[in-house]
């Protein structure tokens, strides 16, 4: 079965340090792998993506995210947080074999970034 | 500008009174597909569709309808609604289905319902 998983509802991190936003997934097929971000009062807006090539994405506001297929993760970094960086994170899989609708979103992590 | 448009923003109305949000896009995009967002829920798939007249059920369809009569807009209806469907609400598009490989999803800024 797909799946995706964040395991931490909120992460805090002061602004001028490296931040992670950890990210597991489960698909039978090859992973397509998204971040989003939510700003508040927004819709989610597409951070970066995965789906095959060099295992470390950059992205959009100096974000990277690192595919690391061993342990099926695809954890959010940014070597120094900025306090407007502080939003709503969603991890994104898509089985890339399987068919068109079946993206599945984990339950977002809300990243503080204390001044 | 590209843009995934939903109105309204806000809405606040009572049990059984059938109402209609709107969402338009101007990007020509294919598919299009509707979510709520609960907390600790994340987001889940009402309905989606692939094209013109083409529409499916996604995760948590019950008590929504939606209709694809135009490739740019794709209404959700609540024709009954109940004080569970309190959620916020999310539309978005792409050219070709969820996450295709060059094509991410574009969300709407959000409408946020409540169910009296």
């Amino acid at each position: 079965a797909q799946s995706v998983a964040q395991p931490e509802d909120q992460v805090n991190v002061a602004e001028g340090n490296p931040l992670t936003v950890k990210c597991t997934y489960s698909v039978s097929g090859n992973p397509y792998l998204f971040w989003y971000v939510q700003y508040p009062n927004r819709g989610l807006q597409f951070l970066l993506k995965y789906i095959t090539g060099d295992n470390l994405v950059k992205g959009s506001y100096g974000f990277e995210a690192e595919f690391n297929k061993s342990q099926t993760s695809f954890h959010l970094k940014k070597p120094s947080a900025l306090v407007s960086d502080s939003a709503l994170y969603f991890c994104a899989v898509r089985d890339g074999e399987a068919g068109a609708n079946n993206l599945f979103f984990g339950t977002g992590t809300r990243l503080t970034v204390i001044p | 500008e590209a843009q995934v448009t939903q109105n309204p923003r806000y809405l606040i109305t009572v049990t059984g009174k059938k109402l209609t949000v709107t969402c338009s896009q101007n990007m020509n995009h294919e598919y299009m597909s509707w979510y709520r967002q609960d907390p600790g829920l994340g987001l889940r798939q009402i309905y989606y569709s692939m094209n013109v007249e083409v529409t499916d059920k996604g995760d948590v369809p019950e008590g929504y309808k939606v209709s694809r009569k135009e490739k740019r807009n794709f209404p959700l209806i609540l024709e009954s609604p109940s004080p569970n469907q309190t959620s916020l609400y999310f539309c978005a598009s792409s050219f070709r289905g969820q996450g295709a490989r060059n094509s991410p999803l574009h969300f709407g800024n959000g409408t946020r319902l409540t169910v009296t």
